[in-house]
């Protein structure tokens, strides 16, 4: 049950910044951190922010996440070949009781 | 190091059942939260369920309730979930997780789970 929306893809050159966004209700997003995480072709996911900003050590500076209402999303900057993947937002769901992923995202470096 | 090591997947016809374990070392299992979550060919991620420290609460995604059940032994530092009513729509590969949402997120390489006649 995919309740978090994101756009199924996003591109742009080497060096470049890329967004990607997340878009959820007030049962999840609107009251509880998100998280974002990294999913490397053939790989499990990898946490990559959490608490909507926070990077866990090990994670490049060049991500940087954010939170807003019931959005969220998060910044590649300085994008890489090595960051082409899939990246899934999720969140808590009160309403629910359970834990939303976001439809994810593929990145590809152009 | 933290490791999550999924074990028990496997083809399974509709209707069957398996169990599936996820053995835990580098930490102390006992003081997180664990949860599954499955991942079928090309689609996105799916939270499956979620047990306490001390296994006293649970929850699960609806389409598994009544038919999968979580669970926990800290003194084998091992997470189990135990699929019963199979349905082609269950196959996906399963992964163990430890402090799903948090800084202490960790995954394992999941195990595999077709459900096919």
């Amino acid at each position: 049950q995919s309740v978090l929306t994101q756009p199924p893809s996003a591109s742009e050159t080497p060096g470049q910044r890329v967004t990607i966004s997340c878009s959820g209700s007030r049962s999840n997003i609107g009251n509880n951190p998100v998280i974002w995480y990294q999913q490397l072709p053939g790989t499990a996911p990898k946490l990559l922010i959490y608490n909507n900003d926070q990077r866990p050590s090990g994670v490049p500076d060049r991500f940087s996440g954010s939170k807003s209402g019931t959005s969220a999303s998060l910044a590649i900057s300085g994008l890489q070949s090595g960051d082409e993947a899939d990246y899934y937002c999720a969140a808590w769901d009160g309403s629910l009781s359970g834990f939303v992923f976001g439809t994810g995202t593929t990145v590809t470096v152009l | 190091e933290v490791q999550l090591v999924e074990s028990g997947g496997g083809l399974v016809q509709p209707g069957g059942s398996l169990r599936l374990s996820c053995e835990a070392s580098g930490f102390t299992f006992s003081d997180y939260w664990m949860s599954w979550v499955r991942q079928a060919t090309g689609k996105g991620l799916e939270w499956v369920a979620n047990i306490k420290q001390d296994g006293s609460v649970k929850y699960y995604v609806d389409s598994v309730k009544g038919r999968f059940t979580i669970s926990r032994d800290n003194a084998k530092n091992s997470l189990y979930l135990q699929m019963n009513s199979l349905r082609a729509e269950d196959t996906a590969v399963y992964y163990c997780a430890r402090a799903l949402g948090s800084g202490d997120c960790s995954w394992g390489r999941g195990a595999l789970v077709t459900v096919s006649s």
